[in-house]
């Protein structure tokens, strides 16, 4: 089972940061925090992983609490391709494997 | 930008047939993958592959799957004597290292069996 817990539907107004928040109180040292999001019947698209300091990329932001108990991903500037099921997921750097859980579904309004 | 390519996009097939899904991962990449989903489910894992082995498979990757790389750039899912529970998405992905590596996904064969 998913290690993680988020919301299930979330939403955004277009042209705003969407936070997206994921609890993951039972983390180990050797787990990464990876996000990933299914726009509607395609494939997932990696966005952003982090293990412990904040990431950010060209798509997204991953901020970890200093006790790496929870994670937020933000999107700095919502659009309406942005709506999409957003998956945070925990894996070990011994883990082949993904596993997903039902992620959040984010909601862009325009 | 490289990425994981997948044939078909859709698959009808009867039951009992045999089906094989194609991908072409990302070309310097090691480590290859599968996954399915059901409509409205998860996506779930089902086999990883490296170095022409299985590395490690799920429950429901059973005797009806098998997994192959017939040369250097495509990785085969074959289901044998498909049933109408195996309809879904297949998504198959890759990886440069393996394990925690990040893995880069396919636009999925929407596999219908009827």
């Amino acid at each position: 089972d998913a290690k993680t817990t988020q919301p299930p539907s979330m939403d955004c107004a277009e042209g705003r940061a969407a936070n997206l928040p994921c609890n993951h109180s039972t983390i180990s040292g050797n787990e990464y925090v990876y996000w990933y999001r299914q726009i509607h019947s395609q494939g997932p698209q990696y966005i952003i992983h982090g293990l412990k300091n904040n990431e950010t990329n060209e798509m997204a932001s991953l901020i970890i609490t200093e006790d790496r108990k929870s994670s937020t991903l933000i999107l700095p500037h919502a659009t309406l391709r942005d709506t999409a099921v957003y998956y945070c997921i925990v894996r070990a750097n011994r883990d082949d494997k993904i596993i997903f859980g039902k992620g959040t579904r984010l909601h862009i309004l325009p | 930008e490289p990425e994981v390519t997948q044939t078909p996009s859709h698959q009808v097939t009867q039951m009992g047939q045999e089906v094989i899904l194609r991908c072409v991962p990302i070309s310097n990449h090691l480590y290859f993958y599968w996954y399915r989903q059901i409509l409205g489910q998860k996506v779930e894992f089902l086999v990883s592959f490296y170095n022409n082995e299985i590395s490690e498979k799920s429950e429901i990757f059973d005797d009806q799957f098998s997994v192959e790389r017939p040369d250097g750039s495509n990785f085969t899912l074959k289901i044998r004597s498909t049933k109408l529970e195996d309809s879904a998405m297949y998504f198959c992905a890759s990886s440069r290292q393996g394990a925690s590596d990040t893995q880069y996904f396919g636009p999925g064969t929407r596999l219908t069996v009827l």
